[in-house]
């Protein structure tokens, strides 16, 4: 069975730092593109990050660069999200996801920003 | 960036309906590079349509994807009652991935 475990969501406040993590199992993970989405309650999906299989490649929105780093380890299969100088609009659930055609997304993990 | 809109913002059907929802390309370049999910309250999207047409793993005949270049649709043929959700469509074809804001569909 395909899982993907986020964690690491929490009440942070404002300037605060973060790391999310993915646990992965059921595929090989180290084969796939892997991707962050995050979802502001009752709000759309928006693309956050994304990584190459072998870690070489990275894709950042314009709102996540120069402030979040995505990284990977292929030995533990889990992909993890670095959030530095958070801010309130960061404010949402987390997913981690595969490459597209796969389809396997997590839960989600929830990061609240707030003071 | 790679603008997805998406439209009706949102529509009430009855069950057995047909349902055709749009989603258009803010330019070309994305090619057949474009999914569909759809989304239950409290849940995590779920990969419906991949490559514009290609269904995935145990999705139901009665969704389908259609369209190249800047214009895509999904089409339910006949809405059931646990069809009730929001639908996103995704272009991955271009960097950044985009999202479109999505169609809610309510049943009658």
């Amino acid at each position: 069975e395909v899982q993907l475990v986020e964690s690491g969501g929490t009440l942070v406040q404002p300037g605060g730092s973060l790391r999310l993590s993915c646990a992965a199992s059921g595929f090989t993970f180290s084969s796939f593109w892997m991707h962050w989405v995050r979802q502001t309650p009752g709000k759309g999906l928006v693309y956050v990050s994304g990584m190459n299989s072998d870690g070489s490649q990275t894709r950042y929105a314009d709102s996540a660069k120069g402030r979040f780093t995505i990284s990977r380890d292929n030995t533990k299969n889990t992909l993890y999200l670095q959030m530095n100088s958070l801010r309130v609009e960061d404010t949402a659930v987390y997913y981690c996801a595969s490459q597209v055609a796969l389809g396997y997304w997590g839960q989600g993990t929830l990061v609240t920003v707030s003071s | 960036e790679i603008v997805l809109t998406q439209s009706p913002g949102t529509l009430s059907l009855s069950p057995g309906e047909r349902v055709s929802l749009s989603c258009r390309a803010s330019q070309s370049g994305i090619g057949s590079n474009l999914a569909w999910y759809q989304q239950k309250p409290v849940q995590a999207p779920r990969l419906l349509i991949y490559g514009a047409s290609s269904r995935a793993t145990g999705i139901p005949e009665r969704f389908s994807g259609s369209g190249s270049g800047t214009d895509f649709t999904l089409t339910i043929s006949r809405l059931e009652p646990e069809d009730l959700a929001v639908y996103y469509c995704q272009q991955y074809g271009s960097s950044p991935i985009t999202f479109g804001p999505g169609t809610k569909v309510d049943i009658k």
